[in-house]
């Protein structure tokens, strides 16, 4: 069974430009996670989709966003890029959001905003 | 609101001795408890949660963790640690009501000196 998967594996960007970064979960997961690491802050929830809609939002501004396709992939857009956006950002999925269910992480794209 | 306190930034034990790695956290109700570990370059695996009943739950790697209500704690054991646990430790919550996400804490680094 193929783990959850996340593209692209680096991504360099400079100040004001976008970045898009995608995510494919398990199988028969329906719920995807979206969480930033950046250098000594943990990890920070950016984003929960659970059957296609938007379930809850953390602390960031408006220019993150993102979605979840009917095959329940998603995709997390950056607009204009800002140095402090340079992080690690690590997908996960999980069966319907609910309760005890485990979160299956990716690898994580890094983002390298110059 | 839920939150999460691992309050030791490192963790250093000798190859063969027990350790111990320590979370509090903050929910309102009961909470579902988690520890992840990260490796190097990789996402978050998975290694044991709490839902309900004994307070001692066995995981991964023979790691263990007891649940305190009390104290509202969920550390982390294992009797005799290896040099290949060496590696980044989070312990998370979840509240059991719907539409609370995971709550992670800031990671505690643990390093097993052989």
């Amino acid at each position: 069974e193929a783990g959850v998967t996340q593209s692209p594996t680096h991504l360099i960007k400079t100040r004001g430009q976008q970045a898009t970064l995608r995510c494919s979960p398990i199988s028969g997961h329906t719920s995807v996670y979206w969480y930033q690491q950046a250098l000594g802050l943990g990890l920070q929830f950016l984003l929960w989709y659970d059957e296609g809609e938007e379930r809850n939002r953390g602390n960031f501004p408006p220019r993150f966003s993102g979605r979840q396709f009917p095959n329940y992939s998603s995709e997390l857009n950056v607009n204009a890029l800002e140095l402090e956006d340079s992080a690690l950002y690590l997908c996960a999925s999980s069966l319907r959001g609910e309760g005890a269910n485990v979160l299956t992480f990716g690898a994580g794209s890094r983002l390298t905003v110059l | 609101a839920q939150s999460v306190a691992q309050p030791e930034d490192q963790v250093n034990v000798a190859e063969g001795n027990p350790l111990t790695v320590k979370c509090t956290y903050s929910v309102s109700g009961n909470p579902y408890l988690f520890w992840y570990v990260q490796y190097p370059n990789r996402g978050l695996q998975f290694l044991l949660k709490y839902i309900t009943g004994d307070n001692l739950v066995k995981g991964s790697y023979g790691f263990e963790a007891e649940f305190n209500k009390s104290q509202t704690s969920f550390h982390l054991k294992k009797p005799s640690a290896l040099v290949s646990d060496s590696a980044l430790y989070f312990c998370a919550v979840r509240a059991h009501n719907y539409g609370q996400n995971f709550v992670f804490g800031p990671g505690t680094r643990l390093s097993v000196l052989p």
